[in-house]
């Protein structure tokens, strides 16, 4: 089945504690990119990756790093959380080398406490 | 800043009636739209795609694209109960998809 698996489902850390979010596509897609959805704003763009070792910042890239050694993984690392990063991830994937229509991951919910 | 707005809602309808939602956006280089269908606390999940002016059908769903007046909406013909869900309109700006806050649909039995 075609799909993008995000892990953990759920998380809820402490201050400063560092962690990370795992993303995983099977239908080899070049371009990856992680959102975050928070009430009343919307899903807000934390960083992209149009292909391996290719990465690039969104609007709201503070606090969040990635990386993109293999095609399929676009890991989400936060080197220090603080309370304001507690929201809904999502990690979506696509086919074309820009955003054509997104396959989105079930999403991990983060407590930053 | 580019942005696309939608009217939070929440929008109620009967159920059979057509449900229309509406967005604006504000970057004219954006050549295309989505509409994503998100269920409380599920992932968004794409219903249709448009890069033409003019309407799209795909079964009950019909997208309307009219670029000079920076303006998507999707109609819902024969609405349902399981339509409620909150729908997020999108359009593509340099490398991303910019999202709206989405419109919360409730379809009354």
């Amino acid at each position: 089945e075609a799909q993008v698996t995000q892990n953990p489902r759920y998380l809820i850390t402490v201050t400063g504690k560092k962690l990370t979010v795992t993303c995983s596509q099977n239908m080899n897609h070049e371009y990856m990119s992680w959102y975050r959805q928070d009430p009343g704003l919307g899903l807000r763009q934390i960083y992209y990756s149009m292909n391996v070792e290719v990465t690039d910042k969104g609007d709201v890239p503070e606090g969040y790093k990635v990386s993109r050694k293999e095609k399929r993984n676009f890991p989400l690392i936060l080197e220090s959380p603080s309370p304001n990063q507690t929201s809904l991830y999502f990690c979506a994937s696509s086919a074309a080398r820009g955003p054509s229509g997104y396959t989105f991951g079930s999403g991990t919910r983060l407590t930053v406490v | 800043q580019k942005e696309v707005e939608q009217n939070s809602g929440p929008l109620s309808v009967p159920e059979g009636a057509i449900a229309s939602l509406n967005c604006t956006y504000s970057d004219r280089g954006s050549q295309s739209f989505f509409w994503y269908r998100q269920y409380s606390g599920k992932s968004p999940e794409l219903i249709m795609f448009i890069y033409s002016n003019g309407d799209k059908e795909d079964g009950r769903f019909t997208a309307q694209l009219n670029k000079a007046s920076q303006y998507v909406s999707l109609l819902i013909r024969d609405s349902q109960p399981s339509d409620s869900a909150t729908y997020l309109c999108a359009g593509d700006s340099s490398y991303k998809l910019i999202f709206g806050s989405g419109t919360r649909l409730l379809v009354r039995p």
